[in-house]
């Protein structure tokens, strides 16, 4: 079992609220990732970091912003959530320095944006 | 285009029975290619991870194959339990950026019914 932690793991918030969503690890991995996942369909990476104070836009254009202060934070942060953001948001983490790197997934944030 | 396509789609199968996924591929270059396993509401949990040189790797009752050649994968899971219902993902991962970056499959949705 892997030691990433997301929070909350369902949302429900109207038009306009401003979110953000947790994610924790206890592993001390340097790289930490953030995807949208729709039911049915692939992952798709939104945001990434490389360490503390590192962060880069993924493939998927998102609204969504991040911030890595420290090793084990990274969360993500919606100033005006839409309809259109309704999606699973999986925060994943994988050591730095390895050739083949496994990523650690957390649990999840079900949002719903009505 | 880099992509990588799954099949099938999803899978009903009777407790212990063996079944067996389907991958095939695009990506190139090519770093390595992983399996993981997706219960309903959780974060992706690795079953395995090959790289170029490998052709089969197994897990406990997962066993994973490999043809590089006709960017083939294959997931053949034995004596099939009831907790093996989840949805398997296929992963690509090319060596043409310092990110390494995954491409994702949409995934095979398996039932295992008693």
């Amino acid at each position: 079992e892997a030691d990433i932690y997301q929070t909350p793991r369902y949302l429900v918030i109207g038009t306009g609220k401003k979110i953000t969503l947790e994610c924790s690890q206890t592993m001390g991995h340097d790289k930490m990732y953030w995807y949208q996942q729709d039911p049915g369909m692939e992952l798709h990476l939104i945001h990434y970091s490389y360490g503390v104070n590192s962060t880069e836009k993924g493939d998927l254009s998102s609204e969504s912003t991040v911030s890595r202060i420290r090793t084990e934070h990274f969360p993500l942060t919606l100033e005006s959530a839409r309809p259109s953001h309704t999606s699973q948001y999986l925060c994943a983490s994988s050591p730095r320095d390895r050739e083949v790197d496994t990523q650690y997934f957390g649990p999840g944030t079900r949002l719903t944006v009505l | 285009k880099n992509q990588v396509e799954q099949s099938p789609q999803s899978l009903i199968i009777l407790e212990g029975k063996n079944c067996t996924l389907q991958c095939n591929y695009t990506v190139s270059p090519f770093s390595n290619l992983r399996w993981y396993k997706q219960d309903t509401g959780r974060g992706p949990v690795s079953l395995t991870i090959m790289t170029f040189s490998e052709n089969t790797k197994s897990n406990g009752r997962y066993t994973a194959t490999l043809d590089a050649d006709t960017k083939q994968s294959s997931l053949h899971i034995t004596a099939s339990q009831l907790s093996d219902s989840a949805s398997y993902i296929c992963v690509v991962s090319d060596r043409g950026s310092t990110l390494g970056r995954l491409y994702f499959g949409r995934g095979t949705q398996l039932t295992v019914w008693p």
